[in-house]
């Protein structure tokens, strides 16, 4: 089993739609989660860690579940800039290594 | 957060031949890392690079292949040795605040394709 996995998608959903996405993680003892926004040939790029009681910026809301072991994305009202592929990481306990996801694939259309 | 300077940005080299990456970061940072994501794939680490230590490197790669420097707290390279199509991807490099559970900020990365 991978220590972080996401449904790769793609996710095709049309202009104004929400959206979620999930990601697994295998190591309970992990401590630090985030969200990153990696665009095509583009570096990822940081769009929001993921705090215990869940995180809200703008139309983006980040949520932890430690009993499942799973964090989640929801984007409100999708722009057409927000296609991009979007990659959990997860920190594990004591160390400041991360491990990433392969990513999930968004493509928004009008 | 750091602001962080790859060179090349991209480069198409012959099999055989080696390439050395630069990573500069405008502030001092303790821990460096470099990642290897391939055409579709996500970001796989190479290497964490600590001024002053030999690199951590994870299973499947090896210095002989992915030697690397840290001479100050703000600098690193990576050189990708006898290059093979295979080693076609896009380089890496990032850091990390030297606080735990901080996100890590990457460097615009290095395009390396093969021939």
């Amino acid at each position: 089993r991978k220590e972080v996995e996401q449904d790769p998608g793609p996710f095709n959903v049309p202009e104004g739609a929400t959206v979620a996405f999930n990601c697994t993680y295998s190591n309970s003892a992990s401590q630090s989660f985030f969200w990153y926004r990696q665009d095509c040939r583009k570096e990822p790029k940081l769009l929001m860690s993921v705090y215990s009681s869940g995180n809200e910026d703008g139309r983006f809301t980040a949520q932890l579940n430690r009993a499942s072991q799973y964090i989640s994305l929801l984007i409100r009202d999708s722009k057409l800039s927000d296609s991009a592929t979007y990659l959990c990481a997860v920190n594990a306990a004591g160390g400041f290594k991360t491990i990433f996801g392969a990513g999930t694939r968004l493509f928004v259309k009008a | 957060s750091a602001v962080i300077s790859q060179k090349p940005s991209r480069d198409i080299c012959q099999r055989g031949t080696s390439l050395t990456i630069q990573c500069q970061v405008d502030s001092q940072v303790t821990m460096m890392f470099w990642y290897r994501q391939q055409p579709g794939q996500s970001l796989t680490l190479i290497a964490t690079a600590n001024q002053g230590s030999e690199a951590t490197y994870e299973s499947g790669f090896v210095i002989d292949k992915f030697p690397i420097s840290r001479p100050n707290l703000t600098f690193s390279t990576l050189t990708v040795s006898n290059m093979s199509p295979e080693d076609s991807s896009i380089y890496l490099c990032s850091v990390t605040p030297d606080r735990e559970g901080q996100p890590q900020h990457f460097g615009d990365g290095t395009r390396l394709s093969i021939l």
